[in-house]
């Protein structure tokens, strides 16, 4: 069974940079058809997708945020790290880690419980 | 960037009903890369349909996805307690997004 765990502050402060990991069990990151996104969504509102990383280590990221996010991978320990620089309270969220497959031929089809940030002075 | 847009945004039916669910891309998507999600309070979003059409694993054949092209549609043939949730839609193309979400509540 394979299984995502995000970990990470649960409070920032304005300006700060938000190191975020996401722990995968049951499968192995170097397989080379398995990906990973980080999504967040803002209280009550809809999900916005922010990075993802492919089985060859290509990195997309949400263009608007593209300057601020940095998204890499660690197959030894299974963790794939999201960063986001200059933290802003717009930026309080809840993140999510997901699985993607095959270059989302699949969707994200496995997805962690997520970890709520608060960002706040 | 692709834009993907929901109707409604909210949706009132009884235990029973039909839902009837759009997902409307700002370009072509390719029917390869359109996703449904389901997310209930409090939990994260679960898959429940991928390549437009195919089902995922474990969920009810309730849920059926169709459409190609710019109009993408998320039916639900009978409309069960636990399917009162809010249905995101999910592109990918050179970059991935998610549609505003439809909630489906009780009437």
């Amino acid at each position: 069974q394979v299984t995502l765990k995000e970990s990470g502050p649960v409070l920032v402060k304005p300006t700060e940079t938000l190191t975020l990991t996401c722990t995968v069990s049951g499968l192995s990151l170097s397989n080379g058809r398995m990906g990973v996104s980080w999504i967040r969504q803002p209280p009550g509102k809809a999900l916005e997708w922010l990075a993802h990383i492919f089985p060859n280590d290509e990195k997309s990221y949400r263009t608007s945020l593209k300057r601020r996010l940095a998204i890499s991978k660690d197959t030894s320990k299974s963790q794939v790290v999201l960063t986001m620089t200059n933290m802003d309270p717009v930026d309080t969220a809840t993140y999510y880690c997901a699985r993607v497959p095959l270059r989302f031929l699949y969707g994200m089809d496995v997805w962690g419980q997520g970890t709520t940030v608060t960002v706040s002075s | 960037e692709i834009v993907l847009t929901q109707s409604p945004g909210t949706l009132s039916l009884s235990p029973g009903e039909r839902a009837t669910l759009s997902c409307r891309a700002s370009q072509s998507v390719s029917s390869s890369y359109l996703a449904w999600y389901q997310q209930k309070p409090g939990q994260a979003p679960r898959l429940l349909i991928y390549g437009a059409s195919n089902r995922a694993t474990g969920i009810p054949d309730r849920f059926s996805g169709r459409g190609s092209g710019t109009d993408f549609t998320l039916t639900i043939s009978g409309l069960e307690p636990e399917d009162f949730a809010i249905y995101y839609c999910q592109q990918y193309g050179s970059s991935v997004t998610f549609g505003p979400g439809t909630k489906v509540d009780i009437k």
